[in-house]
C-alpha cells in the first residue's frame, strides 16, 4: 500500500538558516510526490512536485526538492528561512494513472527570530 | 474572490445533528474532493467525484454522504453528526488525474466542532 512518512512533527529553524524537512514514501512504481503548504488559516498550496525528469525540482518561494529512489525520499530544502515560511507542511504522493492523492502527516515549522 | 469557496467557515453544532458543508468553484475543473484533517494524522479522503453522475467514496466515507449539484458544486453531509467528526475540513479540486501530476486546488477549510 501507498504510504507517506515525515518523520518530523515540528521543527525549530532561526531566520536565515537552512532548512530541511523529510519526507519518504512507499511504493511499488515511480511515484508522484508533492510538497503543500498550509500557512495558518489557509488551505494547501502547491509548491512543487516530481513526475519524471531532473530529480532536482524548483518550487515557489525558493523552496526545492530532490528525489533520491534509493532512499525512497523525497526531501524539501531552502536555503535562507523567512519568518513567513512558518506553516504545517505536506508531502504526498499520487499514484501513476491514479486519482487519490496521499498525504503524510505534516511537519510544523517554526521560525524563530 | 477564491477559485475554492467553502462554506461556513466554522460551524459547532451538537451530537445528532444534520451538517451540510457546501463548496463552490469557479476554476472549471471536472474533479472535486473532500478531505478530513486531523492534527497528526494528514488529510484523508472521504469523497470524491470525477463528475456530476461519478461519485466514489474515500478512505474514510462512514457516517458522510456527498452530493454534486453541478460541475462546480460539492457537498458533504454528515446526517447525524459525532463528537469524533470534529476536524477540519477541505474542499478541493484537480483538472487531472493526480497520478499524471494534477495538482490540488484546496479552499480554505471549514472548521467543524461536534459537542
Amino acid at each position: 500500500a501507498q504510504s507517506v512518512t515525515q518523520p518530523d512533527i515540528h521543527i525549530t529553524v532561526s531566520e536565515g538558516a537552512s532548512l530541511e524537512l523529510r519526507c519518504n514514501y512507499s511504493y511499488g512504481a515511480t511515484p508522484y510526490l508533492f510538497w503543500y503548504v498550509q500557512s495558518p488559516g489557509q488551505g494547501l498550496q502547491l509548491l512543487l512536485k516530481y513526475f519524471s525528469g531532473d530529480t532536482l525540482v524548483q518550487g515557489i518561494k525558493g523552496f526545492e526538492a530532490e528525489f533520491k529512489r534509493s532512499q525512497s525520499s523525497f526531501n524539501l530544502r531552502k536555503p535562507s528561512v523567512h519568518w513567513s515560511d512558518a506553516a504545517e507542511y505536506f508531502c504526498a504522493v499520487g499514484a501513476a494513472g491514479g486519482f487519490k492523492t496521499i498525504f503524510g502527516a505534516g511537519t510544523r515549522l517554526f521560525v524563530k527570530a | 474572490d477564491a477559485d475554492v469557496t467553502q462554506t461556513p467557515r466554522n460551524r459547532i453544532t451538537k451530537t445528532g445533528k444534520r451538517i451540510m458543508l457546501e463548496c463552490s468553484q469557479t476554476k472549471g475543473h471536472d474533479r472535486m474532493y473532500w478531505y478530513r484533517q486531523d492534527p497528526g494524522l494528514g488529510l484523508r479522503l472521504i469523497y470524491y467525484s470525477f463528475d456530476v453522475k461519478d461519485i466514489n467514496k474515500g478512505e474514510i466515507s462512514d457516517g458522510y454522504s456527498v452530493s454534486r449539484q453541478a460541475q462546480a458544486k460539492f457537498s458533504l453531509s454528515l446526517e447525524s453528526a459525532i463528537p469524533n467528526q470534529t476536524a477540519l475540513y477541505f474542499c478541493a479540486t484537480s483538472d487531472q488525474g493526480q497520478g499524471v501530476g494534477g495538482e490540488l486546488f484546496f479552499g480554505e477549510g471549514s472548521r467543524l466542532t461536534v459537542l
